[in-house]
């Protein structure tokens, strides 16, 4: 069965860090693209972006260039995002979901991570 | 900067047919785009129902379709259900790697 727990959210002040993790099984994890996708409270889902397979090569929205870095461990079947200059509008439930082949972006999903960025 | 757009809301009856619509603030939606659908509910993660224009994801019902109608992306559900009230969502593929949802459907089964 394929799981994705993440974790790592909280409360950060504005211009802070926080890095979410990831643990991925149930399938083999090297071999997929990854996204992770964020939702603000009451509002719609926002991709966010997301990594090749081999770690290589990452795309993101615009409103997260520069400041979010997405990776990856493959040993450790893990997704990472690392979030630096955090602001307000970051606030969000952060979900990672798998991209599976033949053009099915977020066949599988994770049941999401809190982050509220506040003073 | 591009929109994707859906409809805010919609309702229908207890085993009535629905469209909800996928478009393009700018240009029209194609199988190029590879238009997905998701359905959420309060509280929950999305499911993913529909990929690339018009294939189920796994163990999805019949009564969901995906299609291209006129110029924009399609998700038909027919013999609505009680279980079928919840927030749609699309997302279509741009380029260079990037995916945009649209702002979501909140369906209503009345």
């Amino acid at each position: 069965e394929v799981q994705l727990v993440e974790s790592g959210g909280g409360l950060v002040q504005p211009g802070g860090s926080l890095r979410l993790s990831c643990a991925a099984s149930g399938f083999t994890f090297r071999s997929y693209w990854m996204t992770w996708v964020r939702q603000a409270p009451g509002k719609g889902l926002e991709w966010v972006g997301n990594i090749k397979p081999d770690g290589s090569q990452t795309y993101y929205v615009d409103s997260v260039k520069g400041r979010f870095t997405i990776s990856r461990d493959n040993a450790k079947n893990s997704l990472y995002l690392q979030m630096n200059s955090l602001r307000a509008d970051d606030t969000a439930v952060y979900y990672c979901a798998r991209d599976s082949l033949g053009w099915h972006p977020l066949d599988y999903w994770g049941q999401g991570t809190l982050v509220t960025v506040s003073s | 900067q591009t929109v994707v757009t859906q409809e805010p809301s919609f309702s229908v009856s207890p085993g009535g047919t629905v469209t909800l619509t996928c478009g393009l603030s700018s240009g029209s939606v194609s199988t190029s785009y590879h238009p997905s659908w998701y359905q959420q509910t309060p509280g929950q993660g999305p499911r993913s129902l529909i990929y690339n224009t018009n294939t189920r994801s796994s163990g999805v019902p019949d009564r969901f379709s995906g299609s291209i109608l006129g110029n924009k992306a399609a998700l038909t559900i027919t013999g609505a259900q009680a279980d079928d009230e919840s927030d749609y969502y699309c997302v279509l593929f741009m380029g260079s790697g990037i995916w945009l949802f649209g702002g979501g459907t909140k369906l209503t089964v009345l």
